[in-house]
């Protein structure tokens, strides 16, 4: 496998639910994403990891819980999630070093959720 | 401050033509500007970028203008195929730090032959 890998591809849940969303990358990247794509609104930056430290939490809810338990693996665990909930969940990840020029955003085909 | 602002939404062009995006921002501090192209059912990939440096960047049909006193900046796709049909995204940060990136809304084009 090669690149950034999310799986589920889609799912479905209610909302008393509790799931997992999980990406893997497989480019020896130290910083990884989570984004969250609605249409006609901009890609919007939920969280970061450098070096499996968090780095950003851009005031998400907490209904939504990032985990990253090593550079290779991210985690977005959801529960009791809202019907605007709804959307593409794309992770992403890049090199990140002290003083780089932007590596870029290497992005998984996403998970697309509805709350139902 | 920190918003990029892209247009058009939605852009139909033929094949062979010359597809135009255009965004603006407002932050005169950003200093890296990519684009992203997303095809259906997978995830944005980059395409190109530009540092304010420089006025232009060229990499085969796909070319970014830049004019920073304008606070404008819009990728050129010359020769439009079929295949060039996906999602563009316009972004804007600073050199140093992915996490302040931000993006445009998009444009859906779409190259009917």
């Amino acid at each position: 496998e090669t690149g950034v890998t999310q799986t589920p591809r889609h799912l479905v849940m209610g909302m008393t639910n509790k799931k997992s969303l999980k990406c893997e990358q497989h480019l020896g990247h130290n910083a990884m994403y989570w984004y969250k794509q609605s249409a006609k609104k901009p890609l919007e930056l939920m969280f970061v990891y450098n070096f499996k430290e968090q780095t950003e939490n851009n005031s998400v809810p907490s209904r939504f819980s990032p985990e990253c338990p090593n550079s290779s693996h991210l985690f977005l665990h959801l529960h009791t999630l809202q019907p605007e909930d709804s959307a593409l969940y794309l992770c992403a990840s890049s090199q990140a070093e002290q003083s780089f020029s932007n590596s870029p955003l290497h992005f998984g085909n996403g998970t697309r959720l509805t709350v139902t | 401050q920190q918003q990029v602002k892209q247009s058009p939404q939605s852009l139909i062009v033929q094949k062979g033509g010359i597809s135009i995006i255009n965004c603006a921002y407002e932050n005169t501090a950003f200093d890296y500007f990519p684009w992203y192209q997303q095809f259906p059912g997978k995830g944005p990939a980059l395409l190109i970028a530009i540092r304010p440096d420089v006025s232009e960047k060229k990499e085969g049909r796909f070319t970014i203008s830049f004019n920073k006193s304008a606070k404008q900046f819009s990728l050129h796709i010359m020769d439009s195929q079929p295949g060039d049909s996906a999602t563009y995204f316009c972004a804007a940060s600073f050199i140093f730090g992915n996490e302040k990136l931000t993006f445009g809304t998009g444009t859906r084009l779409t190259i009917i032959p």
